[in-house]
């Protein structure tokens, strides 16, 4: 257990359909970033929060959004889904903006039908 | 565009050999290099990393190599263990750059 909890594991959903994914950094983080892993591809940055407030973004589609809450636990928000944004979707987090000591999650896998 | 690649999708190497990954990079800004690990259902895990300063980093059985001049860096796993079947991947950042540039994965099986 890498302390970054990812919920749910899978998910499956149709086309046009909204979907949100959730992550818990590890104790005592502040900076959250997800990734994006489509078949056959490295992780792709999407964007990074740092005690709340966006901090970088990649190259992350104008459907998608993101956001850190209080207690540090981020949400990623993915809407008008298409049969391309099919993928392991992964949050790391750090304790620092930094990019040394990331933690990564076990990812959320979204299928979409 | 890739600024992180690996060839070679997948390495089978014999337990007790030397498994050798390659990373090639193509963003000259980019100083810090790491290597994860990552298990199937399972999230990457920090394996080893170099800064740009240096050439070598060595942990236990994992090495890592950077020439600058070639772009290129290198894991070498010695001696390999089933245990180190996995996909790897290499990554790069710039200074300042909190987000992590990462390669395509090597598939790695190591055969009792």
């Amino acid at each position: 257990d890498s302390g970054v909890t990812q919920t749910p594991k899978h998910l499956i959903t149709a086309t046009g359909q909204r979907v949100t994914l959730r992550c818990s950094p590890r104790s005592g983080d502040l900076s959250v970033y997800w990734y994006q892993q489509s078949l056959d591809q490295g992780l792709q940055f999407l964007i990074q929060y740092y005690n709340g407030e966006e901090r970088a973004k990649g190259n992350i589609l104008e459907r998608f959004s993101a956001q850190q809450f209080p207690d540090l636990h981020s949400e990623l928000n993915l809407s008008s889904l298409e049969l391309g944004d099919s993928a392991l979707y992964f949050c790391a987090s750090s304790v620092d903006d930094r990019v040394h000591g990331y933690t990564f999650g076990s990812g959320t896998r979204l299928t979409v039908v | 565009d890739q600024q992180v690649k690996q060839n070679s999708p997948s390495l089978s190497v014999q337990e007790g050999r030397i498994s050798i990954l390659n990373c090639d990079y193509t963003n000259s800004m980019f100083d810090y290099f790491l290597w994860y690990k990552k298990y199937p259902a399972e999230g990457p895990t920090f394996l080893i990393s170099i800064s740009s300063i240096k050439d070598k980093n060595e942990d236990g059985r994992f090495t890592v190599f950077l020439n600058k001049s070639a772009k290129h860096l290198s894991l070498h796993i010695v001696p390999s263990q089933p245990g180190d079947s996995a996909v790897y991947f290499c990554a790069a950042s710039a200074w300042g750059n909190n987000r992590l540039a990462f390669g395509k994965g090597n598939q790695v099986v190591v055969i009792p």
